[in-house]
């Protein structure tokens, strides 16, 4: 099956504490993404990256980091920088360039909770 | 910078009544637009993907419109069922290489039975 697989599926973090959220895509896609989502609210990007070994800052990226050490992979970790980290995340993968679709898709998404 | 709006917030319809969601954004300088359904507590599945050069898809029940030039979108869902409930977001990709994806709020909809 090809798809976006989150982990975990819920998590808890102590004040301090920094905590990794892991993507993982079997869709060869070159492009990847995190967004947070709160109640209520529309996805907001994190961070996103185009191709390995290169990522970018969303629109609210203080207190979160990711790498791209593999096409595959995009982890996303959660800094004790992050003042308000509860919320709902997700990753999302899609082709990129103009001669393609770039049509996205999501995982199941991790849902953090502050203790 | 583009900015994305969806109407109404929510909606409740008896089922088999058709519906209309609507999303509209600011800067029709648009690569593609997608519009996506979110069941609680779930990710987001694609449910249609209209490239800027076509005016409608369609999926089953579902038909998704596109007027560029006004900067507007509907999704067009006919005979609506229970299993319809859920939030519908609508998402615009800018035509410039790297511009990334802007998500609409979404439409929360409740087909009652």
């Amino acid at each position: 099956d090809g798809g976006i697989t989150q982990s975990p599926k819920y998590l808890f973090r102590k004040e301090g504490q920094n905590v990794t959220l892991s993507c993982e895509q079997n869709l060869n896609h070159d492009a990847m993404y995190w967004y947070r989502q709160d109640p209520g609210q529309g996805l907001r990007l994190i961070y996103y990256s185009q191709i390995v070994n290169d990522f970018q800052k969303g629109d609210i990226a203080e207190g979160y980091s990711v790498s791209r050490e593999k096409k595959e992979s995009f982890p996303l970790t959660v800094t004790s920088a992050q003042k308000n980290p509860t919320a709902f995340y997700l990753c999302a993968s899609s082709t990129q360039g103009s001669g393609s679709q770039n049509e996205q898709f999501f995982g199941p998404g991790t849902r953090l909770t502050v203790l | 910078k583009q900015e994305v709006t969806q109407i109404p917030a929510a909606l409740s319809v008896p089922e088999g009544e058709n519906l209309v969601l609507n999303c509209s954004f600011t800067d029709s300088a648009i690569y593609n637009l997608q519009w996506f359904r979110q069941d609680p507590g779930k990710g987001l599945t694609s449910l249609l993907l209209i490239q800027s050069s076509q005016r409608e898809q369609t999926s089953g029940r579902l038909n998704a419109s596109l007027d560029k030039s006004s900067g507007r979108s509907t999704l067009y869902i006919a005979a609506s069922q229970p299993g319809d409930s859920a939030t519908y977001l609508c998402a615009v990709k800018g035509d410039n290489y790297g511009q990334n994806f802007v998500f609409g709020p979404g439409t929360r909809l409740s087909v009652l039975p």
